[in-house]
C-alpha cells in the first residue's frame, strides 16, 4: 500500500521553463513533507520541506505547495536548468513515527538545453 | 566536512551467503537510519538508531536482517542467508538528532546483488 504516490515516472521540460512535480499521499497523519533530489550513484539530497501548518514554502528557484484537503503537494522549479535533471523523491513523516520517512517512487526530471 | 560514507559501494554475493554492510555517519550525528531502495522504487525505511540503541526496527523485513551500532557511531547492517530478493541499494542516513525537522543526510549507498 503506497502511502506516498508520485504518479509521473518521468517529466521532460525545456531549459528556462517551469517544472512541476506532483505528489499525493493517503495517510492523514503525515504532517511534514520533504523533497529529495537524487543523481545516479549518489544518495538522495534534501531540497526543500514544508510543515502541514503551511501551504507554501519557497527557497530560491524551488517552491513547494501543500493542499491538505486534497492530500496533494507539488514542487515548482522556476526557471528550470539542465543541472536540475535528476530523480526527485517526495517524502513524508508524522503520525507518531516522526523520524521515519516514507518515500514515493520518484519522478525522473529531464531539463533539455 | 565528510559526509556519510558506506562500504562497500558494491557487493555481489551468492544466494545463502552472509553479508555485512557498513555505514559511517557524519561525526556527532546521534541519529542513524537504514533504508533499502529496490529497482524502480523509492527508499523504504528499515531501522532507526538513536545513539547505540535501535529505537525502531519495524522496517526490517524478517529475522535474517539485523543491524548494530555498538558505540553510537558506525553501524553495520547484517543479512544472513541472503536471497535474490534482497538485491537492492542499501542507503544509510544520519541526522544531528532524531525527528523530521533535522535533515537526514544520505550516503551513496551499497548496491547488493545476490546471484
Amino acid at each position: 500500500d503506497q502511502q506516498v504516490k508520485q504518479n509521473s515516472p518521468s517529466l521532460s521540460v525545456q531549459e528556462g521553463r517551469i517544472s512541476i512535480l506532483n505528489c499525493d499521499y493517503t495517510n492523514s497523519m503525515f504532517d511534514y513533507f520533504l523533497w529529495y533530489k537524487k543523481y545516479p550513484a549518489e544518495g538522495p539530497t534534501f531540497l526543500i520541506s514544508i510543515s502541514s501548518i503551511k501551504d507554501k514554502n519557497e527557497d530560491g528557484r524551488f517552491t513547494v505547495f501543500l493542499n491538505k484537503s486534497a492530500k496533494h503537494l507539488s514542487l515548482h522549479i522556476v526557471p528550470s536548468q539542465p543541472g536540475d535533471s535528476a530523480v526527485y523523491f517526495c517524502a513524508a513523516s508524522g503520525g507518531g513515527s516522526n523520524y521515519k520517512l516514507t518515500f514515493g517512487k520518484g519522478t525522473l526530471l529531464t531539463v533539455n538545453p | 566536512g565528510a559526509g556519510v560514507s558506506q562500504t562497500p559501494s558494491n557487493k555481489v554475493t551468492e544466494k545463502g551467503k552472509y553479508v555485512e554492510l557498513r555505514c559511517d555517519p557524519i561525526s556527532g550525528h546521534t541519529a542513524l537510519y537504514w533504508y533499502r531502495q529496490s529497482l524502480g522504487q523509492g527508499p523504504e525505511f528499515l531501522i532507526y538508531f538513536q545513539g547505540t540503541g535501535a529505537a525502531d526496527d519495524s522496517g526490517l523485513p524478517n529475522d535474517r536482517f539485523f543491524a548494530v551500532r555498538p558505540e553510537g557511531s558506525v553501524s553495520t547492517l547484517k543479512i544472513q542467508r541472503t536471497e535474490r530478493g534482497d538485491s537492492a541499494v542499501y542507503l544509510c542516513a544520519s541526522s544531528s538528532r532524531g525527528g523530521p525537522y533535522n535533515e537526514q543526510f544520505f550516503g551513496p549507498g551499497t548496491r547488493l546483488t545476490v546471484l
